[in-house]
């Protein structure tokens, strides 16, 4: 069965720091990769996709993240953080012929110190 | 409409009570997705439709959970004989496809769903 990891639960960051969020997704088909946000309160936002192509992709908010098929990974990079990134963040993942049926990884709260 | 709307945002009931949670998708969107997101957890997938049929229902967790859909509009989500453990945030998405086939989903903001 699909599955998405985030191995950290929590994560805090100085604001202006640069960030690194993980993602690992277990091995199949072609993998369809998501980053949401969810802020407090509020419903999931897309942060960035990737679906084939250039495996460095952009987003919104100045967020990147990069697919490696060898590490079955799509991090979540920003290289200076504002505080209002602090939320949850959420990696999804969708295979090929699922119904485009996101699996989510349990999240990673995003906590940002001025 | 612009976005996804839910409806209730927020909803407490008495254990044993049925509760409806109604989802408005985005006009023209013909998926609709269901899930549920409990206190500091992910998001647990409950049931998807493909116009007003549901090819998958793996995810809902028993069959006090049901769900229908109008047409490619409303979305209900009814939970009969509510207990506490489904206490929980009840997210509902839909998408277009794209090109490539995969589906973006939208998400709405949730109904918050408490059992006393």
């Amino acid at each position: 069965a699909q599955s998405v990891t985030q191995p950290d639960i929590h994560i805090t960051v100085s604001e202006g720091a640069s960030l690194e969020l993980r993602c690992n997704y277990s091995y199949g088909a072609t993998p369809y990769l998501f980053w949401y946000v969810q802020s407090p309160g509020q419903g999931l936002q897309l942060l960035l996709k990737y679906f084939s192509g250039d495996t460095l992709v952009q987003g919104i908010k100045g967020f990147e993240a990069e697919f490696k098929r060898s590490q079955s990974s799509f991090n979540l990079r920003k290289p200076s953080v504002h505080w209002s990134d602090a939320a949850e963040y959420f990696c999804a993942v969708v295979y090929t012929g699922t119904a485009s049926k996101l699996t989510f990884g349990t999240g990673t709260r995003l906590q940002v110190t001025l | 409409g612009a976005g996804v709307s839910q409806s209730p945002s927020n909803k407490v009931t008495e254990k044993g009570k049925d509760v409806e949670l109604r989802c408005d998708p985005i006009s023209g969107h013909t998926a609709l997705y269901w899930y549920r997101q409990r206190l500091g957890q992910g998001l647990e997938f409950l049931i998807y439709f493909q116009g007003n049929s549901a090819p998958d229902k793996s995810g809902l967790p028993s069959d006090r959970f049901s769900a229908e859909r109008t047409g490619e509009s409303v979305s209900t989500l009814t939970i009969q004989r509510t207990q506490q453990e489904d206490s929980a945030v009840y997210l509902c998405a839909s998408s277009s496809r794209t090109v490539s086939g995969a589906n973006v989903l939208t998400f709405g903001a949730g109904s918050r769903l408490t059992v006393l």
